[in-house]
């Protein structure tokens, strides 16, 4: 256990709907990431936060998904209008500045498009 | 551009040693990490390399070579549970804990 939660860890949804992820990072950390990973690849950077700033932005991230961090502890990732193509496993990550960016994740959120 | 290269798969005996390598270009270079990652599980931190040369920690070590942008890492007295994948990851700069770009990873199956 890393101290990084996330949830819910599987969701299944139909082509359309919209979908909501929630991640918790480790407490003292100021940083958080999001990455998505599908089979066989390494995880891709969707987002990241610093406290409650959204500091950057992948070009991957399609204008249907959007990230809030708004007390500067939890983190969530909506999807709206949801693709067969957003199926994947959604990474969360959290980190410390100053701290040799070693970067702590969760066990993911994994996501079904039907 | 950027891009990260690693071996698609490997096959070790239990016991041996071996090696996984990572080749790396990127725009930007602050630091590379090796994690490890069971099917369904999330990845692990398992070693982090800024100034080249060798870092080890028990059985695992990893090499960088800044000027080949080449790194590996060293799994000894190999054990039926390092089957996993390895994900080589570079952080390309900044204050620090900015994202990492990873490499597809390395599926290591361990054999008796």
């Amino acid at each position: 256990d890393t101290g990084v939660s996330q949830d819910p860890r599987h969701k299944i949804t139909k082509r359309g709907q919209n979908v909501t992820f929630r991640c918790d990072p480790i407490s003292e950390h100021n940083r958080l990431y999001w990455y998505r990973q599908t089979l066989g690849q390494g995880p891709e950077f969707l987002t990241y936060f610093q406290n409650e700033a959204q500091l950057e932005k992948s070009r991957l991230l399609s204008d249907r998904f959007s990230a809030e961090r708004p007390k500067g502890s939890f983190s969530t990732l909506e999807i709206q209008r949801t693709e067969q193509g957003d199926s994947a496993m959604y990474l969360c990550a959290s980190g410390a500045t100053g701290t040799k960016n070693i970067q702590y994740f969760g066990a993911g959120t994994r996501l079904s498009v039907l | 551009g950027q891009n990260i290269d690693q071996p698609t798969e490997m096959t070790a005996t239990e016991g041996a040693i071996v090696q996984i390598n990572c080749t790396y270009q990127t725009s930007g270079f602050n630091g590379l990490f090796w994690y490890q990652q069971h099917a369904g599980e999330a990845p692990t931190f398992l070693s982090y390399n800024v100034l080249d040369g060798l870092e080890e920690k028990g059985r695992f070590s990893s090499f960088l070579s800044r000027s080949k942008g080449y790194s590996y890492l060293l799994l000894k007295e190999l054990q039926m549970k390092d089957s996993a994948s390895y994900l080589c990851a570079v952080s390309q700069g900044g204050s620090g804990n900015t994202p990492l770009v990873f490499g597809k990873g390395t599926r290591l199956s361990v054999i008796a």
